[in-house]
């Protein structure tokens, strides 16, 4: 079963505004990573954040963690069509001894210019 | 740049042929992981390596699949015999095992996009 599931699925937004996505996870972690994803490219990391951590920013991206109610979400300011893609968060197997990362369901972001 | 490299890009295959796809690790990096993404599934994790011993591959259809390690520079992931519910992009990440657990970067290739006809 997946560890992560995003919110919304699915969102289109015009160029300039914010996006806000959102992860919810099921197990106790000690890191969350957020992973963006071009159309037909493999995943690319965009920012860990760790469970002492409440925010952190990284350029147009911000990302919150709110370990009580095991979520994440992930904010991109001033969208830009180049934005376009799907984005995963990503936590690490609350299994000791193992080191597997599980991903989310993803939230397909668009763009519009 | 440093980069996880996969063969091939894309396959078509008839049902029932073996398929073996391959992947090169970022050299240095100790853990390899083969995921497969469909649009109904997502991204499942099939199997993964540290120092090239499987650690996991509870997420591997064992009938079919097999995946290996031969040495720290090739991944393996065969198909055998391949079905068309296999069609789908499978994708080898990797990273430093010691450091993921608490936090540190996996790094994906570009896919090896399947087609079983």
């Amino acid at each position: 079963s997946q560890q992560g599931e995003e919110d919304p699925q699915a969102l289109s937004i015009q160029e300039g505004e914010n996006a806000t996505m959102n992860c919810s996870y099921k197990t106790s972690i000690n890191n969350l990573q957020w992973y963006r994803q071009n159309s037909g490219r493999g995943l690319v990391h965009l920012i860990l954040i760790r469970s002492n951590e409440r925010e952190k920013h990284s350029g147009r991206l911000r990302v919150t963690l709110d370990t009580s109610k095991k979520s994440s979400s992930l904010l991109i300011t001033a969208s830009r069509a180049a934005d376009t893609a799907s984005y995963f968060c990503a936590t690490p197997a609350a299994t000791s001894g193992t080191y597997k990362y599980i991903f989310g369901t993803g939230t397909r972001l668009k763009v519009l210019a | 740049d440093a980069r996880v490299t996969q063969t091939p890009r894309h396959k078509v295959t008839e049902m029932g042929q073996e398929v073996t796809m391959r992947c090169q690790p970022i050299l240095g990096h100790n853990t390899v992981f083969w995921y497969r993404q469909t649009m109904m599934q997502g991204l499942e994790l099939l199997a993964y390596f540290r120092n090239r011993a499987p650690l996991d591959d509870s997420g591997m259809p064992k009938d079919r699949f097999s995946a290996e390690m031969p040495d720290a520079t090739l991944a393996t992931l065969k198909i055998q015999p391949s079905e068309p519910r296999d069609s789908a992009v499978y994708f080898c990440a990797s990273g430093l095992g010691d450091r993921l657990f608490s936090g540190n970067t996996i790094y994906f290739g570009e896919g090896s996009w399947l087609t079983v006809v």
